[in-house]
């Protein structure tokens, strides 16, 4: 498995202000994935995040609003931008390791915009 | 694209009993099935999974059955215990997509 850890575990935002989210992995791993959890719903992926070059989004996601970095292969950062009250969820970055298919998430950043 | 749809949406079982959730799946193609566990607070734990060339496996009080036919896959937990309460995720991909596609959950409680 893997160890992820997020940054920062909660935090409550102001409308029109930004939040960068950092993903941290213990191990070199082959993909990287941002997921939002809306409240009392399940996970959607908003995208996947590559090394060295642009994120791949899903369809409603788009990278205006969804900015997303990964400068190596244990890092990334998803930043949440022009917040709105919608945007209140919990942001979730999971791994999957080199070799395997299976996925493993992060404890997630709960965000709430005011 | 893939569409997974998961039953029932909340579960109350008595402390001993068994819990049994259900999920269908819509891709054919779709062979990788894991199941998550995510109590209040927390981001989702991988619990068990399965893959699309067996039919069953079993981890102690878990076990995951797989109907390809059907195209449809269950979580059983024997001895439910008190720890086990938590939101139950199902979910399904194709093999290297990595694009999971995810159920509603379910709540499930266990009573003591």
């Amino acid at each position: 498995s893997a160890v992820i850890s997020q940054k920062p575990s909660r935090d409550i935002c102001q409308r029109g202000t930004s939040l960068t989210i950092q993903c941290q992995v213990d191990s070199q791993v082959t993909m990287m994935f941002w997921y939002r959890q809306q409240p009392g719903q399940s996970l959607t992926l908003i995208a996947t995040a590559n090394q060295g070059s642009e994120a791949t989004y899903e369809s409603g996601f788009v990278i205006d609003k969804f900015p997303i970095s990964r400068p190596n292969l244990t890092f990334s950062t998803l930043t949440v931008s022009n917040m709105s009250p919608e945007d209140s969820s919990i942001y979730l970055c999971s791994v999957a390791l080199a070799g395997t298919d299976t996925q493993y998430f992060g404890p997630g950043t709960r965000l709430t915009v005011l | 694209g893939e569409n997974v749809e998961q039953h029932p949406s909340t579960l109350s079982v008595q402390e001993g009993d068994s819990a049994v959730i259900k999920c269908t799946y819509s891709d054919s193609a779709s062979n990788y099935f894991p199941w998550y566990k995510q109590e209040l607070g927390k981001g989702p734990q991988l619990i068990i999974d399965i893959r699309s060339n067996v039919g069953e496996k079993k981890d102690q009080r878990i076990a995951v059955t797989l109907n390809k036919t059907a195209k449809h896959f269950s979580l059983h937990i024997t001895e439910t215990q008190p720890e086990d309460s938590a939101v139950y995720f199902c979910a399904a991909t194709r093999y290297n997509d990595y694009k999971l596609s995810f159920g509603a959950g379910t709540t499930v409680t266990v009573r003591a």
